[in-house]
Order: structure tokens, then C-alpha cells, then sequence
């Protein structure tokens, strides 16, 4: 089946640094999304992705839609340490399915 | 408004216990959903309901029965259930299925 292969599976980083992660997949996808968790909460969504190449930013957030449609990055700049949390990529395929293929997430640690 | 609530926050249930978790959204969005989380894991589709028909049962045991009274509400009725099944169980809804979907807060159940 579809899958999102999401990386890194952790991060570690100072307060101040600048974070990237990416989700590769074999497979077309129409839209792409990008989650943050908090520990007990729900996924709040950060940045959606809709056009091929697309570029999007939403505050120190950056994400972008690759070209070829089977991949997407999220960078962080100037971290802070409510930036801790795990990052979900989601996809949506072609066709519209109602079905949410996600990534495995990224945990991310920011130390003060 | 990109609001999806959920109640109860926190449940605590014994296997022969009956309650509900219930999930209400006003954005006028025609499709919602019910995820299943465990820890460290993204979430896992359960059911869909689309235009209050339900769209895709993912194999889910008899023991979670969703309904749908309209197309605000969305009510997930627990019966018998095991220790396994403790999790966070996450609301979503979307403008219409194969959408960007918005997900609630979540309830922590833990089944005794």
C-alpha cells in the first residue's frame, strides 16, 4: 500500500537552530500536509501544500510541495523550545480518497 | 473557525462498561472521521462519514459503533471493550471527503 517515508525519526537541537525534515513516497499525491502533536493533544495542522512546487510559508515555518508530486520538506527556523512536539506529513492521493496516507513523524526535542 | 471539539477529554471505562465519545464541528464541513492513536504512532483511520453516510468502516471490531445524527455531530458508542483498545481516539473533519482535514483535541480512553 501507500506509505510516506518520513525523516529524521528524531531531532535533537539547540534553541535558535534551524530544523528540516522531508517525507519522500513512491506514489503521487494531490495534496500534502504537515501536522504538529503535542503530547495528549491533537494534530493541529501547520501548512497545506495543494499545487505541485509550491512554496508556503506560515510564520518560521516553510514547506514546500515537490515538483514531482512524491515528496514534501518543513523547515523550522529559529527554533524555540515550544517548537517540541512530533511533525506528521500527510497525504492525500489523487482521486481525492478520503483517506489520510501519514508519515511515521518526527520527533523534535529543542534544548534551552 | 477551524474548530473541531470533542468531550470527554479523559475517559476511564471497565470492559463492561457502555459510554460515548462525542464530536461536533460548525464549519459546514460534509465529512468526519474517527482515529484510533497509540503512542508514538500516527494516527489510524477508523470510520468515515460522508454527507452522514458512513463512507469506510476500516474493519473496526462491533464494539466502537459510530453514528451520525447530522451533520454537526459525530458519536462514537463504546461497548465491552478490551485493555488494547486503551488509546487516544481522534475526531477529523473536512469540507468534504479527500479534503484537508482538521482534527479535534482528542479523548484519552483508558479501558480497565
Amino acid at each position: 500500500g501507500q506509505q510516506l517515508n518520513q525523516s529524521p525519526q528524531s531531532m535533537f537541537i539547540q534553541e535558535g537552530e534551524d530544523v528540516s525534515m522531508n517525507c519522500t513516497s513512491s506514489s503521487i499525491f494531490n495534496t500534502w500536509l504537515w501536522y504538529k502533536q503535542d503530547p495528549g493533544e491533537g494534530p493541529v495542522l501547520l501548512i497545506a501544500l495543494y499545487k505541485a512546487g509550491e512554496l508556503t510559508s506560515n510564520g518560521r515555518l516553510t514547506a514546500q510541495f515537490g515538483i514531482t508530486r512524491k515528496d514534501s520538506f518543513l523547515n523550522i527556523s529559529a527554533s524555540i523550545p515550544s517548537d517540541v512536539g512530533i511533525y506528521f506529513c500527510a497525504g492525500i492521493t489523487q482521486g481525492g480518497s478520503e483517506k489520510l496516507v501519514f508519515g511515521k513523524g518526527t520527533k523534535l526535542t529543542v534544548n534551552p | 473557525d477551524t474548530e473541531v471539539t470533542q468531550t470527554p477529554k479523559h475517559l476511564v471505562m471497565g470492559m463492561t462498561n457502555k459510554k460515548s465519545l462525542k464530536c461536533e464541528q460548525h464549519m459546514g464541513h460534509r465529512a468526519m472521521y474517527w482515529y484510533k492513536q497509540k503512542a508514538k504512532k500516527p494516527p489510524e483511520l477508523m470510520f468515515v462519514y460522508s454527507y452522514e453516510k458512513l463512507s469506510i468502516n476500516e474493519s473496526v471490531p462491533s464494539r466502537f459503533s459510530p453514528e451520525c445524527p447530522n451533520s454537526s455531530l459525530l458519536n462514537l458508542h463504546l461497548h465491552a471493550l478490551q485493555p488494547e483498545d486503551s488509546a487516544l481516539y481522534l475526531c477529523a473533519s473536512s469540507l468534504a471527503g479527500g479534503e484537508t482535514q482538521y482534527f479535534g483535541p482528542g479523548t484519552r480512553l483508558l479501558v480497565l
